[in-house]
Order: C-alpha cells, then structure tokens, then sequence
C-alpha cells in the first residue's frame, strides 16, 4: 500500500528565509507525487508534480521539489518565503492501483511565517 | 479557467438525517474523486469513478453511495448522518488521458449536529 510521510507537523521560518519541507513516500513502483497547499477553510492547490525525467520540478509561487528515489523522498523547497505562504502543505502519492488513481496524502505540514 | 464547482458549500444537518452533496469537475475531464477531510487531519479517500462506473473505492462508509452522471457530474449521498460525518468532502477531476493531475473543488463543509 502506498503511504506519505511529512515528519513536520509544524515549521516555523522568518519571512525572507529559505523553505524546506520533507517528505517521504513508500510505493511499490514509479511514484506520481505532487504538492498541495491549503489554506484555512479552503481548496487544495496544486503546487507541483513529478511524473518522471528531470527529478528537479518547478512549480508556482517560486516553489520546486527534488525527487531522490534512493532516499523515497520528495522535498519541497523556496529560496526565500513570504508572509503569504503560511498555510498547511500536503505531500500526496498517486499511482494506479488497477481501477484508479487515488492520491494518498500526508499528515500535512502547517507552516508559519514571521514578520 | 474553469475550476471544479462544488454544492452546496456549507451542509448542516442533523443526526440521522441525509445529504447530498454535488460535484460539477472541469469541461471534458471525465474522472472525479471524492475525499473526505475531519478537522486537523489528511484527506482520505473515499471512492472515484471514470465515465459514470466506479474506478476505485476506499474508506466510504456503507452509508454513504456516489454516482457520476452522464454529464459527468457526480453525487455523493450520504444517509444516517453521524456526529463524525462533519468533515470537509472535497471533489477532484481529472482526464484520463492525464490521469495524474487532480484539480480540487473548493470542498463541502457538512456539519451534523
């Protein structure tokens, strides 16, 4: 059975530093992965996906994501954060399971921004 | 562009009465997924279906049915509510011919009193 990860229940950064968020995934073979972010009371977003080729992805609002299959891990990452990205993020796997594509998430990061 | 349109958006109800909740995926994606979301925790799950037949089921209670209709649209009724059905109930599509990428809906927020 496919399972995510995210060992940071909460992250606190200043505005202005550098981002990263962990995530670890188990699947039986080539995982689909993807990040969501979700801000209270709201829909989820998809920030970015990994399907194959270049295990660097880029997404939107400046974050990218690093696939390392050695260490079944899919980091998300931002140079420089803004008051704007505290929300709750999610690390999710898809993958065909012989009728669909269901997407088994994370227990989700809640991350913090200080002024 | 057109997103995944969910009613109503906020449900009260009380226990044991009935809901139904209704998702609307994007033009010409022919998958939709319903999660559910308790407070503080993951969306899990619920059932899926791919041109109007059930692709893939996971936690739904028995309580609970879905369908998706010709037009694509799905329902998800949900019977004999109970005080832990109050949760977010997201709807995602996707294409199949891009099968990977889920758009949610803004969610159902259904609260049983």
């Amino acid at each position: 059975a496919q399972s995510v990860t995210q060992p940071d229940i909460h992250i606190t950064v200043s505005e202005g530093a550098s981002l990263e968020l962990r995530c670890n995934y188990s699947y039986g073979a080539t995982p689909y992965l993807f990040w969501y972010v979700q801000s209270p009371g709201q829909g989820l977003q998809l920030l970015l996906k990994y399907f194959s080729g270049d295990t660097l992805v880029q997404g939107i609002k400046g974050f990218e994501a690093e696939f390392k299959r050695s260490q079944s891990s899919f980091n998300l990452r931002k140079p420089s954060v803004h008051w704007s990205d505290a929300a709750e993020y999610f690390c999710a796997v898809g993958g065909f399971t012989g009728g669909g594509n269901k997407l088994t998430f994370g227990t989700g990061t809640q991350l913090k921004v200080e002024l | 562009a057109a997103g995944v349109i969910q009613s109503p958006r906020h449900l009260i109800k009380e226990k044991r009465e009935t809901a139904t909740l209704k998702c609307y995926p994007i033009p010409r994606h022919d998958t939709v997924y319903w999660y559910q979301q308790g407070p503080g925790q993951d969306p899990q799950f619920l059932i899926s279906f791919y041109e109007k037949m059930q692709s893939d089921k996971g936690s739904i209670p028995d309580r609970f049915s879905a369908q998706q209709f010709s037009d694509y649209h799905s329902e998800l009724n949900m019977s004999s509510l109970e005080l832990g059905d109050s949760a977010l109930y997201f709807c995602a599509s996707s294409f199949s011919g891009h099968n990977y990428e889920q758009y949610f809906g803004p969610g159902t927020r259904l609260t049983v009193t």
